[in-house]
């Protein structure tokens, strides 16, 4: 079974400083990972993904994750944060056969102040 | 739009009555994922369409949910007999891929809340 932690219910960062959202995964074989944001009463947006390749993902909005394998990690960052990017997070991981089912972390609030 | 679209956004019903609710897929997207979404928790799985086939229903919490996509685009989940603990947000996700190549990014719709009396 697959499985992702968010340690964090709520990350509170300055505008302007850099945030990084927590993330690890548990998954048999090699993982897909993705990074969604939900604003209030809406859907997820996709923000980024991990499939294969350099560790270092570019997304969205100026978002980044850093896969670790070691660690089975999959961090969110951002080098300066906006107030805007205040908002729930969640991260996802997929099987590596087959549909892409996602399974979701149970999120994290980011609030971003001015 | 171009996105997915899913009607009603709110639903109010009492408990024992039937619902069902609509997702309307990107146009061309192969796979559909239904999933619900409790408060303060994240999506959970509830079934996966590939065109009109149903071939995973495994998130289903009872034979009162049933799915359906006929004809392999718009897709409707219908709960009999609801139950308070039914009530959350329920979210359609459409995306391209046609289960065999590598995972691509599911667009989300903003989801119908349902809330049983």
């Amino acid at each position: 079974a697959q499985s992702v932690a968010q340690p964090e219910d709520q990350v509170n960062v300055a505008e302007g400083n850099p945030l990084t959202v927590k993330c690890t995964y548990s998954v048999s074989g090699n993982p897909y990972l993705f990074w969604y944001v939900q604003y209030p009463n809406r859907g997820l947006q996709f923000l980024l993904k991990y499939i294969t390749g350099d560790n270092l993902v570019k997304g969205s909005y100026g978002f980044e994750a850093e896969f670790n394998k070691s660690q089975t990690s999959f961090h969110l960052k951002k080098p300066s944060a906006l107030v805007s990017d205040s908002a729930l997070y969640f991260c996802a991981v997929s099987r590596n056969s087959g549909y892409s089912t996602l399974t979701f972390g149970k999120g994290t609030m980011l609030l971003v102040s001015p | 739009g171009a996105g997915v679209s899913q009607s009603p956004r709110y639903k109010v019903a009492k408990r024992g009555q039937d619902v069902a609710l609509r997702c309307d897929p990107i146009s061309g997207h192969v796979s559909l994922f239904w999933y619900q979404q409790a408060l303060g928790q994240g999506p959970e799985f509830l079934t996966y369409f590939q065109n009109e086939a149903q071939l995973d229903k495994s998130g289903l919490p009872s034979d009162r949910f049933f799915a359906e996509r006929p004809e392999g685009s718009v897709s409707t989940l219908k709960i009999q007999r609801t139950q308070q603990e039914d009530s959350a947000v329920y979210l359609c996700a459409s995306s391209f891929e046609g289960g065999h190549t590598k995972p691509q990014p599911q667009h989300f719709g903003d989801g119908t809340r349902l809330s049983i009396l």
